[in-house]
């Protein structure tokens, strides 16, 4: 097991563009949530999946943002019609249990960078 | 309001010696857990240490322990016998309970760890 895998580590596009990122979680967890980190800042809760569902979302994600998780393994976060303000570093984090203990494993992260 | 507060932008700290790194917390959820996380320049998130809001005893993980203090709504981290290695931004997270039905880790901005040789 390697862990949980994101790709690309960095991409570069012109504003207006779409962009797509990949997770693939650890295998036998069932929860993978995304989340957003700014420079100086912790990171930010952007959204949650249970298997297949997406259950929570933050506020956070505007509707240019969509992520799914289609068959409840890998996930794809995808911004649409990318502005400056979305630069920054998106990480995929996966985990497996059942109570407020469990910890989650965290991706190196996509660094997306709007020119 | 912000739920995590880390006051301590940068540490520094001799190798060998013992740093404490603050983090309070602000919630009505009887229920909770505290996370620390480490991030070095690679930028992966690495879990170091959690602790239940129930829980009676503070965590200890190797060289890492949590010390509680529930009334004081503190969570800060120590780390003993400090390693070069241990250079890194350090997170301090809070999940709130179940009964508020979330399921996200809510971060603090963070302190960034220097150990000098």
């Amino acid at each position: 097991d390697t862990g949980v895998s994101q790709n690309p580590r960095h991409k570069i596009t012109k504003r207006g563009q779409n962009v797509t990122f990949r997770c693939d979680p650890i295998s036998e967890h069932n929860r993978l949530y995304w989340y957003r980190q700014t420079l100086g800042q912790g990171p930010e809760f952007l959204t949650y999946f249970q298997n297949e569902a997406q259950l929570e979302k933050s506020r956070l994600l505007s509707d240019r943002f969509s992520a799914e998780r289609p068959k409840g393994s890998f996930s794809t976060l995808e911004i649409q019609r990318t502005e400056q303000g979305d630069s920054a570093m998106y990480l995929c984090a996966s985990s497996s249990g059942q109570d407020a203990a469990e910890k989650l494993f965290f991706g190196s992260g996509t660094q997306l960078s709007v020119l | 309001a912000q739920k995590i507060t880390q006051t301590q932008p940068g540490m520094f700290v001799q190798e060998k010696e013992a740093v404490t790194l603050d983090c309070t917390y602000d919630t009505s959820d009887p229920s909770y857990g505290l996370f620390w996380y480490k991030q070095p320049s690679s930028g992966e998130m690495i879990f170091l240490i959690y602790q239940g809001s129930y829980d009676q005893q503070n965590a200890t993980e190797g060289r890492y322990s949590l010390n509680f203090q529930k009334a004081r709504k503190s969570a800060n981290l120590v780390i003993s016998a400090s390693q070069l290695g241990d250079s890194a931004m350090y997170f301090c997270a809070m999940r709130e309970g179940q009964q508020g039905g979330s399921e996200k880790l809510v971060f603090g901005k963070g302190t960034k760890l220097t150990v000098n040789p």
